[in-house]
């Protein structure tokens, strides 16, 4: 079946250390993946995708990593702010034309100051 | 800001009741998707609007309904409401075309449902 996981519900990291999450996909038909960062009372930010025919990505500060052998996803926010606490998302996209996203349960990211 | 507006942004309905949300798409975007988030949750895919008609659904019953408009502006209908409808209704706007296929979805800010 369709599912989209993250290993850890929370993860708490001190202020400017490197931050990592991770997610875990089952489709292999998924051709596209997405990170959305979501803050309390607001809809999900896109931060930033990678497609299935590409291994890495980079932002600004962060840093998309696909697996397809393992079918796992990261991402890695570096020197991480108070303002990027907020619960993560991975979404994955099955190939063809319609563009539903599957998300999994979310990542909450707590910054210590 | 994505450029993705809802209304209202906060609804109180009762059991059995009928509700419509509004969502207005990014300049250029000619798809709409709906997503259910109930707390604590990833968002759930309701149905995708493109070119005025569904193109793809979730596993949503029928009295979840929508419509897109010729503007892209998109509505999200719900009849017979009921106490676990009450979440948070987001829209998303893409675009598609024969080139790209779908471009990364922007979601606007929700609107907070809760029915009693």
């Amino acid at each position: 079946g369709e599912s989209v996981g993250l290993h850890l519900p929370t993860l708490s990291v001190q202020e400017g250390d490197n931050s990592i999450i991770n997610c875990a996909y089952s489709n292999s038909a998924s051709d596209y993946f997405i990170w959305y960062k979501q803050e309390s009372g607001k809809g999900p930010q896109f931060i930033i995708d990678i497609r299935s025919n590409m291994d890495k990505r980079q932002g600004q500060r962060v840093t998309v990593l696909l697996n397809k052998t393992v079918k796992h996803l990261s991402l890695q926010i570096a020197a991480t702010q108070p303002g990027d606490s907020a619960v993560y998302f991975c979404a994955e996209k099955e190939g063809g034309a319609t563009n539903k996203l599957i998300f999994g349960t979310g990542t909450l990211l707590a910054v210590q100051p | 800001e994505t450029g993705v507006t809802q209304s209202p942004t906060h609804l109180i309905k009762t059991r059995g009741q009928q509700v419509t949300l509004r969502c207005s798409s990014q300049s250029g975007h000619n798809t709409v998707s709906w997503y259910q988030q109930a707390l604590g949750q990833g968002p759930q895919f309701i149905f995708q609007y493109y070119r005025e008609e569904e193109n793809g659904r979730g596993n949503f019953p029928p009295r979840f309904s929508g419509l897109q408009f010729p503007n892209y502006s998109s509505e999200l209908n719900v009849n017979a409401l009921e106490l676990d409808d009450s979440a948070l209704y987001l829209c998303a706007s893409s675009l598609h075309n024969r080139v790209s296929r779908n471009t990364e979805a922007f979601f606007g800010q929700g609107t907070r449902l809760t029915v009693v």
